[in-house]
């Protein structure tokens, strides 16, 4: 079964602790992506990547950081978070194709206090 | 600058009769067009999408419909359904992209999303 994983689902923490929320991809897709969903902003994309070693910025990056070193594994690290990145994440795989749509995970709810 | 527009937060509709969910777009680059539904708790799954080259497909209750001179789509339920109550996002991406415009290597632009409640 095709499938994105993301870890953990909830995480609470305070301003300027270091976090990293993992994403997992099983369907062997070059193309991953990160989402965040705020309300009455929809989804909007922090970061992308085309394949390994190959990361971009989305619409919203700032505050984030990414890495893909290998194919499946696309991890979204905050460095210091702050009060505004409180929000509901999403990671995203696909081939990267426009008339390709994207599976995505089952979100992490972030709250940074 | 929004080129995806959801004009309607939510929407809702009495079991058994049709959902109309509208989307409206700015850029004349978008050339496909996808539909996703949400439920909560859960990540957003791929529900219907057309090309433009196309003014119609359909796929069981669901139907999208796209207007190019308009540049609006619509997505149609028929009949409308107590499990079809989720959020819905329309999105739109180019095949060709002159410029970077933000939504990653695909052109993947959302829109805000409509709730859809349907009533027993």
């Amino acid at each position: 079964e095709a499938q994105v994983t993301q870890n953990p689902r909830y995480l609470i923490t305070v301003t300027g602790k270091k976090l990293t929320v993992t994403c997992s991809q099983n369907m062997n897709h070059e193309y991953m992506s990160w989402y965040r969903q705020d309300p009455g902003l929809g989804l909007r994309q922090i970061y992308y990547s085309m394949n390994v070693e190959v990361t971009d910025k989305g619409d919203v990056p700032e505050g984030y950081k990414v890495s893909r070193k290998e194919k499946r594994n696309f991890p979204l690290i905050l460095e210091s978070p702050s009060p505004n990145q409180t929000s509901l994440y999403f990671c995203a795989a696909g081939t990267g194709s426009y008339n390709s749509p994207l599976h995505f995970g089952n979100g992490t709810r972030l709250t940074v206090t | 600058d929004q080129q995806v527009k959801q004009n309607s937060p939510s929407l809702s509709v009495q079991e058994g009769r049709i959902s109309i969910l509208n989307c409206d777009y700015t850029n004349s680059m978008f050339d496909y067009f996808l539909w996703y539904k949400k439920y909560p708790a859960e990540g957003p799954t791929f529900l219907i999408s057309i090309s433009s080259i196309k003014d119609k497909n359909e796929d069981g209750r669901f139907t999208v419909f796209l207007n190019k001179s308009a540049k609006h789509l619509s997505l149609h339920i028929v009949p409308s359904q107590p499990g079809d109550s989720a959020v819905y996002f329309c999105a739109a991406s180019a095949s060709v992209r002159l410029t970077y415009s933000g939504g990653g290597a695909d052109g993947l632009t959302f829109g805000k999303g409509t709730h859809l409640i349907i009533q027993p």
